[in-house]
């Protein structure tokens, strides 16, 4: 069967330091992979998907990146992070097919100080 | 224009009764598939029902059903006979066939479940 794992599940960083959140996908090949932040109460906000090694699509610009260095594995990162980066960041994933949802990580809590 | 909107920020029901979840989207897409998840406080998102745009019937998991009305573009969450752990937040997401890696999602609706 097939899992994803995310972490850290909580991160308190300050003000202008580096980021890093990995996650990594279990038991399917070529997955579709997708990074979405989560304000407190609200909707989910798409940041980045992947439909392949290297092939990375941004969808709200920012100081975030994201890459797939391998083929089950996608990375967020950030080189200086800013206040409004807190927040909830889910991971998930998905095959392509019409029928089928995506399947989300546990999260990251990030706060920022 | 927004693909899904969840109207209703916040829904109270009574132990035990049947609760309807608001979904509207729009697509010109003729080919779609739309998805509900429930959310609870500890954060992870649970995968609830799916319906796809071509399906004749209402889909249906256990306690949970899609009231799809095709022409009105609405796909409404029935969740029969609700439960103290039903309390949660729960999104309405969309497939289109045209852009097929996006899933658009709603704000979502926070469901308390009232003993």
């Amino acid at each position: 069967s097939q899992t994803i794992h995310q972490w850290p599940a909580t991160l308190v960083q300050p003000v202008g330091s580096p980021l890093s959140l990995e996650c990594t996908v279990e038991g399917t090949s070529n997955p579709n992979l997708y990074w979405y932040r989560q304000a407190a109460g609200r909707g989910l906000q798409l940041l980045f998907y992947s439909v392949g090694i290297g092939q990375i699509s941004s969808e709200v610009p920012q100081n975030l990146s994201a890459s797939r260095p391998q083929d089950r594995q996608f990375i967020l990162s950030s080189k200086k992070l800013l206040l409004s980066d807190s927040g909830f960041y889910l991971c998930a994933w998905s095959v392509r097919e019409r029928n089928q949802p995506q399947h989300f990580g546990d999260g990251t809590r990030l706060s920022i100080l | 224009a927004q693909k899904i909107t969840q109207t209703q920020p916040g829904m109270f029901v009574q132990e035990k009764e049947a609760v309807t979840l608001d979904c509207t989207y729009d697509t010109s897409d003729p080919s779609y598939g739309l998805f509900w998840y429930k959310q609870p406080s500890s954060g992870e998102m649970i995968f609830l029902i799916y319906q796809g745009s071509y399906d004749q019937q209402n889909a249906t998991e256990g306690r949970y059903s899609l009231n799809f009305q095709k022409a009105r573009k609405s796909a409404n969450l029935v969740i029969s006979a609700s439960q103290l752990g039903d309390s949660a937040m729960y999104f309405c997401a969309m497939r289109e066939d045209q852009n097929f890696n996006k899933f658009y999602f709603g704000s979502g609706t926070k469901l308390n479940v009232k003993p």
